[in-house]
């Protein structure tokens, strides 16, 4: 089966820009998530979707971060503005249920904010 | 909250050794998962090994395996017969057995792997 797909795999930009990420998860997979992940640390969940709704967003940065997941398939998130300590990896994962399911990952997309 | 600490951030085996990654985590609760999560520089995080809280036998994949001690909220990974594409960041994760299935990572372990 195809894997969960995200792009850009990099992106560059000045403070105070805006950047979206794109992720499109495995097929038939119901809940979605995004995790941000620092250089040196682990990933840190930003939001969790299940079909297009927000099951849990209480890490998610709610003044500049925002997420969607239109149709329940497709997933944006998107900085703005951006801020220094937003450089990060960010990945995307999906899984077919909320509980008891094996987490497929995505490649992530690299973000550098100078 | 959970934590999750892996005290090793860098490791290092020779090929075809043993070598064994640290982790310890904090949890009120009683049912959980425990998984090892392998990262090469590709970034995918990969799935290695799971272990379901309420099993006391400790899970093994092929050259995987882990120590689960429960009452010492001690997990550690040992991987046998080390080849170099084991060489990547391992995370140690837990999830509540319990509402939705979200990882709370360690920080990591680079291992590598010595030819």
């Amino acid at each position: 089966e195809a894997g969960v797909a995200q792009s850009p795999r990099y992106k560059i930009i000045e403070k105070r820009q805006s950047v979206a990420f794109w992720c499109n998860p495995i097929s038939g997979h119901a809940t979605l998530y995004w995790y941000q992940q620092i250089l040196g640390q682990g990933p840190k969940l930003l939001i969790q979707f299940q079909n297009n709704g927000v099951v849990d967003d209480s890490q998610l940065p709610k003044d500049r971060f925002s997420a969607e997941r239109l149709k329940g398939v497709d997933s944006t998130l998107k900085i703005q503005p951006a801020k220094l300590e937003d450089s990060a990896v960010y990945l995307c994962a999906s899984s077919r249920q909320t509980t008891n399911e094996k987490l497929f990952f995505g490649s992530g997309t690299q973000l550098s904010v100078l | 909250a959970q934590t999750v600490t892996q005290s090793q951030p860098e490791m290092s085996v020779q090929e075809a050794e043993t070598v064994t990654l640290s982790c310890t985590y904090d949890t009120s609760e009683s049912d959980y998962y425990l998984f090892w999560y392998k990262q090469p520089p590709s970034r995918q995080m990969i799935l290695v090994i799971r272990q379901e809280a309420y099993k006391q036998q400790n899970a093994t994949e092929n050259r995987f395996s882990v120590n689960f001690q429960k009452a010492a909220k001690s997990f550690s990974l040992k991987i046998s017969d080390s080849q170099l594409g084991d060489a990547a960041m391992y995370f140690c994760a837990f999830t509540s057995g319990a509402g939705s299935y979200q990882l709370t990572f360690g920080k990591g372990t680079k291992l590598s792997v010595i030819p």
